[in-house]
């Protein structure tokens, strides 16, 4: 069973666009989402992270929205850059960790 | 040399070796972590170190053996892998030994079994 369910798949954005990855998990005890990026040969590196106790968190162009009630998170890139073009993943902690499967982002110019 | 460091980067092997990952972390942290990085999967955790105690081992098979000596090395011994054991390895380093802090990774080590 998947703890956490990350959408989707893969997502292509424009230049200057949104890009918007959701996140979903089953069990309560969870207190800590951190999103990952990871660019090809290297390790995830922390983007962002969030804790049940707020609703939004932002850092600079990254945004963590959260719903405890719905338990799903997601992650919001404004003005999208082909830098950015990366494999996105989100993770859920507490007296566990799991991450997603992944979103591989592709910003075209 | 700063952040998580692992060596080496690539790794080929027979089913039949014996080889070893490396993992040495340069941020003054103390808990380590082994993870799995399988194509398609999400990244599994492996095993999980604190103050050089092995505080989790997520029903992982007998043919990886961690190592922890300290709080800033961490090795994964291996021995008769199968093919399915192909995978991308990587080490990570946390401030504290509990799965609701910052981690910090490595650029991994990609094994391939023949």
């Amino acid at each position: 069973q998947q703890q956490v369910k990350q959408s989707p798949q893969s997502l292509i954005v424009q230049k200057g666009g949104i890009s918007i990855i959701n996140c979903a998990y089953e069990n309560t005890a969870f207190d800590y989402f951190p999103w990952y990026q990871q660019f090809p040969g290297k390790g995830p590196a922390l983007l962002i992270a969030i804790r049940p106790d707020v609703s939004e968190k932002k850092e600079g162009r990254f945004t963590i929205s959260f719903n405890k009630s719905a338990k799903q998170f997601s992650l919001h890139i404004m003005d999208s850059q082909p830098g950015d073009s990366a494999t996105y993943f989100c993770a859920a902690g507490g007296n566990q960790f799991y991450f997603g499967t992944g979103t591989s982002l592709t910003v075209i110019p | 040399e700063t952040g998580v460091t692992q060596t080496p980067r690539h790794l080929v092997m027979g089913m039949t070796n014996k080889k070893s990952l490396k993992c040495e972390q340069h941020l003054g942290h103390n808990a380590m972590y082994w993870y799995k990085q399988s194509a398609k999967k999400p990244l599994e955790l492996m095993f999980v170190y604190n103050f050089k105690e092995q505080t989790e081992n997520n029903s992982v098979p007998s043919r990886f053996s961690p190592e922890c000596p300290n709080s800033s090395h961490l090795f994964l011994h291996l021995h008769t892998l199968q093919p399915e054991d192909s995978a991308l390895y990587l080490c990570a380093s946390s401030q504290g030994g509990v799965l609701n802090q910052p981690q910090h990774f490595g650029d991994g080590t990609r094994l391939s079994i023949l």
